[in-house]
């Protein structure tokens, strides 16, 4: 499919371990996000990459929580130390550029700690 | 304060019957806005952008009074498939980050 991609999309895991989720955006779209969803609340921002470059990690809730987006197509999320707090949807999004209206989400990976 | 507030509903409507909600923000820098739909366990699609002297896509109406920092959603004619969250989206001009709301979730009943 030519939508945005994301692995696993269930992940459970115990507490204090590390996990790594993955972002497969629509090819050709440079800007990339995450976002987190807990039940009941909307995405909340984590990060922005325009291109290879972190252009805003002021949504990382602490430094457990980095990104990366090495060529500027895939980018991996990763935790340390996983927290019960940590469980969430996290979703996935690309655009084809900076400000273009719209956002393509990925279907997000269920990450439960346990 | 969040930056983006909804009456979170539940809004139970029958088929066939209109339903509005409306969500307020915060940030007065605020430029653009959005509504999202999602589906239980999906991710987010884009419903429709807000304009400001207001819009329409088939039976949906959006609603932007700027003075009260308010947007609006309004379904005429509701379908079952009319069910899901609906997520109002706030951008400030040269940002690029969505700030959503929780979401009003609307249930159509047959």
């Amino acid at each position: 499919g030519a939508g945005v991609s994301q692995t696993p999309s269930n992940k459970v895991t115990e507490k204090g371990k590390y996990v790594e989720l993955r972002c497969d955006p629509i090819s050709g779209h440079t800007a990339l996000y995450w976002y987190r969803q807990s039940l009941g609340q909307g995405p909340e921002f984590l990060i922005y990459f325009q291109g290879t470059g972190a252009a805003d990690d002021s949504g990382l809730p602490n430094d457990r929580f980095f990104a990366v987006r090495p060529e500027g197509s895939v980018s991996t999320l990763k935790i340390q130390r996983t927290e019960r707090g940590d469980s969430a949807v996290y979703l996935c999004a690309s655009s084809l550029t900076t400000g273009t209206t719209e956002a393509f989400f990925g279907q997000g990976t269920r990450l439960t700690v346990v | 304060r969040k930056e983006v507030e909804q009456d979170p509903g539940p809004f139970n409507v029958p088929e066939g019957a209109t339903v509005a909600f409306n969500c307020t923000y915060s940030n007065s820098a605020s430029q653009s806005f959005f509504w999202y739909r999602q589906d239980c366990r999906k991710e987010p699609k884009l419903l429709m952008s807000v304009y400001s002297s207001g819009n329409e896509d088939g039976r949906f109406t959006a609603q932007l009074n700027r003075a009260s920092q308010y947007i609006s959603l309004l379904i005429r004619d509701s379908k079952l498939s009319d069910s899901a969250t609906y997520l109002c989206v706030a951008r400030s001009f040269n940002d690029y980050k969505l700030s959503f709301g929780a979401g009003t979730t609307v249930t159509v009943r047959a």
